[in-house]
């Protein structure tokens, strides 16, 4: 059972669209963290959101922590090939023996 | 780059065998955490050290072993080898307070373990 479902786990587009990568969990976290992992290399850290309700923007990036910090979700605005990549999120809970948690990621695709 | 290093790259063994594989954290950086992905299961948390002492387990398997060096370089055994174990292991290093659990982690390249 995955303690974080992230959805949807694949999302080709076009260059110029806009997308939502939504990350769930029925599990409070004390913070979330967002990564970007390009093949062939390591998960590199974007954002982390500690607040309920939280939003942080990174250039066309947008991320929220949910209220209740059970879930949280990734805007992109006019994506472009160079955001291709896998996002992951990850969670961390004291609950959950102080552990950093992580999605199963979704795969994004921009073609030109 | 991140600044954690991993080797080797690649490494392609037969069942039952055993490797090890190397990671040097950031500079600095006290933490080192092991993970283990792959296609199906994503991103799993192994084990995590610091300073030396290891400070949080996961899913890691009996024929799995990890130790921090006085160097703070880690080294991660895997024994017995199944062909299930083929996947991609990332070593990750966090800042050196130690105090935040949840600390950013900062990733190396990963060694590409293919059992055959």
């Amino acid at each position: 059972t995955q303690l974080l479902e992230q959805s949807p786990q694949f999302l080709s587009i076009q260059e110029g669209e806009n997308l939502t990568v939504y990350c769930n969990s029925s599990s409070v976290f004390s913070s979330l963290q967002w990564y970007r992992q390009e093949p062939g290399e390591g998960p590199v850290l974007l954002v982390t959101v500690v607040t309920g309700g939280e939003v942080k923007k990174l250039k066309r990036l947008t991320f929220q922590f949910g209220d209740a910090r059970k879930d949280s979700s990734l805007h992109i605005t006019a994506a472009q090939p160079g955001d291709t990549g896998l996002y992951l999120c990850a969670g961390f809970s004291y609950n959950q023996g102080g552990k950093l948690i992580f999605g199963q990621g979704t795969e994004l695709s921009v073609k030109p | 780059d991140s600044g954690v290093t991993q080797t080797p790259k690649h490494l392609i063994t037969a069942t039952g065998q055993r490797v090890t594989l190397r990671c040097s954290p950031r500079s600095g950086d006290l933490s080192v955490y092991w993970y283990q992905q792959s296609l199906d299961q994503g991103l799993q948390f192994l084990i995590q050290y610091y300073n030396g002492e290891e400070r949080a387990k996961g899913n890691i398997l009996e024929r799995f072993s990890a130790q921090q060096f006085p160097d703070l370089h880690s080294e991660l055994n895997l024994s017995s080898l199944e062909l299930g174990d083929s996947a991609l292991y990332f070593c990750a290093s966090s800042s050196p307070s130690g105090q935040a659990m949840d600390s950013p982690l900062h990733f190396g390249n990963g060694t590409r373990l293919t059992v055959t």
